[in-house]
């Protein structure tokens, strides 16, 4: 069974530009969630969406980031116009039910110079 | 408000030196506490999920315990490829989302 994947694993971009970050989940996981680790920091939350509905985007830092999950397959996350705050690593995670066990993809490490 | 503190932040054992690692929770209402192993360029990778105060939970050389305050990982005689950074995760009742509360890890390196 395939993992949970995410598109790129590393991009590089400069301030005030717009980049899309993607998420594939495992097929059939309905619930799929984005965090992001900043460097020296923890894994945080920014939101959660059941099927193509988000259920949660309490931890979304500013109206420059906007997710979407159209169909309720894969995910997209855009950044628009980049800061030099967004940089970090971006995760993305896929569960089977609500309360399920929640896997990880890869990541993909933003820098925004 | 929720808090996920762990300890140490770093540890270097020699190959079959067992120990401990810990993890601090303040939530309000415990559904689950998740262990996460992540090594470098990779994402995390599940471990345990622990429920309730007194259980426990193994994986070969990994034993993961829960308190109604801190969870331990055990780790019993390590090997080099045990060295990750573990990561603690709490979910808590209530809300409208299942989030993960992370702490920032423990970087463990086992030497040969």
């Amino acid at each position: 069974e395939a993992g949970v994947t995410q598109f790129p694993s590393h991009s590089v971009i400069e301030k005030g530009q717009t980049v899309t970050l993607r998420c594939d989940p495992i097929s059939g996981h309905d619930n799929l969630y984005w965090y992001r680790r900043v460097m020296g920091k923890e894994i945080k939350f920014l939101l959660h969406f059941v099927k193509e509905s988000k259920q949660d985007e309490s931890g979304m830092p500013n109206n420059r980031f906007l997710a979407e999950r159209t169909g309720g397959t894969y995910s997209t996350l855009k950044v628009q116009p980049a800061e030099l705050e967004d940089s970090g690593v971006y995760f993305c995670a896929s569960s089977q039910g609500g309360d399920g066990t929640q896997y990880f993809g890869p990541g993909t490490r933003l820098t925004v110079l | 408000e929720d808090q996920v503190t762990q300890s140490p932040e770093a540890l270097r054992l020699q190959e079959g030196e067992s120990s401990s690692l810990n993890c601090s929770y303040t939530v309000s209402g415990l559904r689950g506490l998740f262990w996460y192993r992540q090594d470098p360029g990779k994402g995390p990778e599940f471990l345990f999920t622990l429920y309730s105060a007194g259980e426990e939970k193994e994986k070969e050389r990994l034993k993961a315990t829960l308190t109604k305050k801190e969870s331990f990982l055990h780790i019993t005689a390590p090997k080099p490829e045990d060295s990750a950074t573990y990561l603690c995760a709490v979910q808590r009742y209530g809300g409208a989302t299942n989030k993960l509360i992370f702490g920032t890890g423990t970087l463990l390196a086992v030497q040969p």
